[in-house]
């Protein structure tokens, strides 16, 4: 099992533009979560996707949506970039919902220039 | 409001002393405490939660209601235990999780 990955590793894009960020679950692992982490900074949850629905949102504005696909597969779309938009993107997969116990990707950096 | 303090973001101990992170955090109910490490070059993961009262790589952690703690102790410093060390709360098993800011912890040879 390859655990939780993520692609790409790094992005370089200009303001305004847009991005999507991927993220593979641990095998068995039907939720899953997006958190961006600023430098120097601890994790910031975004969203959590279960059964193809997003179910939680943390403090993000509406630029940050979501998917997940019936694979448990989940994309993390980024609009109308700007630059406090440059953080590492963390992906993480739970057994479950009511499981408490997360399994974290490498992450995606992503620059915004 | 939900939130994780951990008021040292850095933490220097000499091998074979005792080490304690601190964590404090707000929450207006009974949540469930973690504590994750990050090695260098390696990924975000679990390594300890309240619940299951147990020992990791030799690190404990009590929760402290009265004084809404969660303190990551190990009596013995190694230099293997360098990391980055984040407390980490979760209100219902339904809601996100919620992350304090890190300390990192540096053990001198």
């Amino acid at each position: 099992d390859a655990g939780v990955t993520q692609s790409p590793t790094h992005l370089i894009k200009t303001r305004g533009q847009q991005v999507t960020l991927r993220c593979s679950p641990k095998s068995g692992h039907d939720t899953v979560s997006w958190y961006q982490q600023a430098l120097g900074q601890g994790p910031q949850f975004i969203f959590q996707y279960y059964e193809e629905e997003e179910r939680q949102r943390g403090n993000f504005p509406d630029r940050f949506s979501g998917h997940q696909f019936p694979n448990y597969s989940s994309e993390l779309n980024v609009n109308a970039l700007l630059l406090g938009d440059s953080a590492l993107y963390l992906c993480a997969s739970s057994p479950d919902r009511t499981r408490n116990i997360q399994y974290f990707g490498a992450g995606t950096r992503l620059s915004v220039l | 409001a939900q939130r994780v303090t951990q008021p040292e973001k850095l933490l220097s101990v000499f091998k074979g002393a005792p080490v304690e992170l601190k964590c404090n955090y707000s929450y207006s109910g009974s949540p469930e405490l973690f504590w994750y490490v990050q090695y260098s070059r390696q990924r975000l993961q679990l390594l300890l939660r309240h619940i299951s009262r147990e020992s990791i790589k030799g690190f404990t952690a009590d929760l402290n209601k009265g004084e809404t703690s969660f303190h990551l102790k190990k009596p013995f410093a190694q230099e293997e235990d360098s990391a980055m060390y984040y407390c980490a709360l979760k209100g219902t098993s339904y809601d996100k999780v919620i992350f304090g800011p890190g300390t990192s912890l540096s053990v001198i040879p």
